[in-house]
């Protein structure tokens, strides 16, 4: 069983949607990234999460430290916004290295 | 904005050829790291690096991999002899510090052997 596990894996939406897109963890965490990576294969770092919610943009993600999930959110979605998000762990006992989920490729049409 | 920068951004190579894959840590940033994403598949942990040592490594760091910090700027990841089975996309990370939990990730390098 994976440590950290995403849904959907694939997600497609038209223009100006809600978007959720969830994240379960199976490990003592002491934060939860959301990563984003595009097709050219590089990742940039959207959020950090240790509790509660973080906004920016038009982008919002939660954490429930006790039932051991978080999800991200997209508003008003835009087909600038397809990639791929990732979730990763940064495990108690292992400093920032990072576990990372599967990802959830996300299409956002016009 | 300081960013962390690798090169080169594509290597192909011959299988048994060595590489070495550069990074440009962020330069305040303590701590290094080597993860690799064969294609389709998520993104793994190599290596973890601090104060000149490897502080942690996965079991997918066998001995044909190593690490270096050679100045005080670059963080290399030497293949020994490659494999058809390395052709992945590479990652340098680096952070503050180990706990600092918010690391930063360059851009990657596509590593095809051939």
């Amino acid at each position: 069983k994976n440590e950290v596990e995403q849904s959907p894996q694939n997600l497609t939406a038209q223009e100006g949607e809600f978007i959720t897109i969830n994240c379960s963890y199976s490990v003592g965490i002491s934060a939860l990234h959301w990563l984003q990576q595009h097709p050219g294969g590089g990742i940039v770092s959207l959020f950090m999460l240790s509790s509660g919610k973080k906004k920016h943009g038009r982008l919002i993600a939660t954490i429930n430290i006790q039932e051991k999930h978080s999800s991200l959110h997209i508003t008003a979605s835009h087909p600038r916004d397809s990639a791929v998000y990732i979730c990763a762990v940064s495990q108690e006992t292992s400093g920032s290295r990072l576990t990372f989920g599967e990802g959830t490729q996300l299409t956002v049409n016009p | 904005e300081p960013e962390v920068t690798q090169t080169p951004s594509h290597q192909v190579t011959q299988m048994g050829q060595e590489v070495i894959l550069r990074c440009v840590p962020i330069s305040n940033h303590l701590y290094f790291y080597w993860y690799r994403q064969i294609l389709g598949q998520k993104v793994e942990f190599l290596v973890s690096f601090y104060n000149n040592e490897i502080s942690e490594k996965s079991e997918i760091f066998d001995d044909q991999f190593s690490v270096e910090r050679p100045d005080g700027s670059n963080f290399t990841l030497k293949i020994r002899s490659t494999k058809l089975e390395d052709s992945a996309m590479y990652f340098c990370a680096s952070s503050v510090f180990r706990y600092s939990k918010e690391a930063f990730f360059g851009q990657g390098t596509r590593l095809t052997v051939v």
